[in-house]
């Protein structure tokens, strides 16, 4: 069974930093593509970041871009998502979730519970 | 306000066939496949449909996608009160490099 678990989440001042961390387990994590997706409070899906394979190829959102990393450790089988410059607007649930095979892997087939993050002062 | 632009609801009584639009543009519905997720609140999202108009293994035959140009849209017949959640359509866009998302439909079974 593909298990996907969500860690880091918590309160943070504006401008300040968290890091995500996604376990994985019950599929082969190193050859699946992930996707971080979030949803702020009374809001639709938004998609964050998807990362390859190896960790090579990322993409990101236009309004994470520069502020955030996505990186995986498969020897670890965990997936990451370095959020810096924390704004209010990021206060959101944040999904990783397992990316579709092969020409699917725009979709994501199985997510997490997901962690909240809340930016505030 | 999102790429993908979906009704913000949608309705229908037990038994009834009901069908959420998905209207895009050629950088992405018009260019590449569509996925739906269904998402009860305090629940992970779940992948109803992908690649247009393929279910995943477990969901049922009551779920059923389809693309024309640059819009798609999902039907559910045979309306079940389980149903009430909300819906989401998605794609890669070309221009943007990224995944968008619509802005979810909420379906409510009467």
């Amino acid at each position: 069974e593909v298990q996907l678990v969500e860690s880091g989440g918590g309160l943070v001042q504006p401008g300040g930093s968290l890091r995500l961390s996604c376990a994985a387990s019950g599929f082969t994590f190193s050859s699946s593509w992930m996707h971080w997706v979030r949803q702020a409070p009374g809001k639709g899906l938004v998609w964050v970041s998807r990362i390859s394979t190896d960790g090579r190829s990322t993409y990101y959102a236009d309004s994470v871009k520069g502020r955030f990393t996505i990186s995986r450790d498969n020897a670890k089988n965990t997936l990451y998502l370095q959020m810096n410059s924390l704004r209010a607007e990021d206060t959101a649930v944040y999904y990783c979730a397992r990316a579709g095979l092969g020409a699917n892997r725009n979709a994501a087939d199985s997510w997490g519970q997901g962690t909240l993050v809340t930016v505030s002062s | 306000q999102s790429v993908l632009t979906q009704p913000p609801s949608a309705s229908g009584t037990p038994g009834q066939r009901v069908t959420i639009s998905c209207s895009g543009s050629s950088s992405n519905i018009g260019a590449n496949t569509v996925n739906w997720y269904q998402h009860l609140p305090g629940t992970a999202p779940k992948l109803l449909i992908y690649s247009n108009d393929q279910r995943p293994s477990g969901v049922p035959d009551r779920f059923s996608g389809s693309k024309s140009g640059t819009s798609a849209s999902l039907a559910i017949s045979g309306l079940q009160s389980e149903d009430e959640a909300d819906y989401y359509c998605a794609a890669w866009d070309d221009s943007l490099n990224g995944v968008v998302f619509g802005g979810g439909t909420k379906l409510t079974v009467l």
